[in-house]
Parts: structure tokens; sequence; C-alpha cells
């Protein structure tokens, strides 16, 4: 899987946008883009994935560069509940890796009040 | 729709003794990953397992460590003669097939501390 670079920390306040950057420069034509958040004292959580198009779902909007060499999650209103370590993962596909994810350090998300 | 579910949640031992962690996938999904999360570190994968096969174990240390996934019942982590350095959360996490466009649910985790 393909290496992605995502800022350490960011700070949100409460009912604002989020967006949450990741370069990856190296990424192949059939890699996709997933995001996971992992939330204190939980498990990782999937947010959300796609290859080439912007994508929506009830969580989040996935906000993908034409050139795919950077992507960005996009909160569209933070509450505290999105206070997390959110992963920027790619994933090959057909092939490659079996299945498993590779964590990085990933982005934590403080959200102030 | 029960999630993924880990048992015990947190599971203390003594060193040299073994440690068993149980994990429930979703129902109907038949593939199993172990990642393993040292204190303040990201999550490394472990093993992928689907029902009676070990299909990837890359990750998963020569010594003490193994896994199964029966046709009844639930995946087992299991660790023999645990040393201090095994104190991690491990999390297991299930998708209804393989491929990459397939989302992985994760349990909450069992805890384990090694006194």
């Amino acid at each position: 899987d393909a290496k992605t670079t995502q800022p350490n920390s960011m700070e949100s306040n409460e009912e604002e946008p989020v967006h949450l950057p990741c370069n990856h420069s190296t990424i192949s034509g059939t890699d996709y883009i997933h995001w996971y958040r992992q939330l204190p004292s939980q498990g990782p959580e999937y947010v959300i994935h796609g290859l080439t198009s912007n994508v929506n779902n009830r969580m989040a909007s996935l906000a993908i560069a034409e050139d795919r060499k950077s992507s960005t999650l996009i909160l569209h209103r933070a509450t505290l509940r999105d206070a997390a370590v959110y992963y920027c993962i790619l994933r090959d596909w057909p092939g490659g890796s079996q299945g498993n994810l590779i964590f990085g350090k990933g982005t934590k998300l403080s959200v102030k009040p | 729709n029960a999630g993924v579910m880990q048992n015990p949640r947190h599971l203390v031992r003594r060193r040299g003794q073994e440690a068993r962690l149980r994990c429930s996938p979703v129902k109907g999904h038949s593939h199993v990953y172990w990642y393993r999360q040292l204190p303040e570190e990201g999550l490394k994968f472990m093993v992928y397992l689907q029902k009676e096969n070990i299909i990837d174990e890359s990750g998963m240390p020569k010594e003490r460590f193994s896994a199964e996934f029966p046709k009844e019942g639930p995946s087992i982590l299991r660790i023999q003669q645990v040393v201090r350095g095994d104190s991690a959360a491990y999390f297991c996490a299930s998708s209804p097939g393989p491929g990459t466009g397939q989302p992985q649910h994760f349990g909450d985790g069992t805890r384990l501390s090694i006194l």
C-alpha cells in the first residue's frame, strides 16, 4: 500500500466545518482512498472511501484532487464527538496486500466547544 | 445488527501465563483481521483469517502467538507465555469479503495488561 502524509494534529471549533488533508503523491491508479477514525478508548471506525470522484455519506464528504495525489476529508459541522484520530489509508484494488489496513499516525482532531 | 464483539474487554495476566482473546465478527462476515496497538502507537496488522484458513500472518510474531477462526464459533488470538511487551490493545475487525473497497468493522478491543 502506498504511503500517506497527514498533519499530526488539527483544532476546530464546534459546529464549524473541518477539512482534514491527506497527501498521497505516489498513489497508483488502482488505489482506493479510505478514511477511518478512532475515538478515545474505542476501535477504529470506517468513515468513507473513494477512488476518483468526490463522495458523500451521512458522516462526511471526501474530496479527491483531479490528479489524485491528495484528498480532503470534510466534516461539515464538527461536534465534540468528532474529536478523534483520523487515518487516511490507501488500499490497492484488486490485488495488493490481502486486505489488511496499514495505519499511519493519523491526524488528531481536537474540537473546542 | 450486532457489530464486532470482543471479549474480554480487559485482561490481566502474569508473565508466563497464556492469554486468549475472542472475536465474534459481524453476522455474515467470513473475514477476520487482528491488529495490535501498543501504548502511544498506531495500529499494526497481525493476521488475516477466513473460516478455517489463515490467509496472511505476516504481521504475527513468529513465536508464542497463534490465531484461528474455526468453522463454528469466534476467532481466537492466543498468546502463550506472555511477557510485559505484550501489553497492548488488541483489535479485531471483520468484513464480508476481501475486496479493498469493503470497509472493515472493528470491535472495541481487548486491553491486555501483563503484571
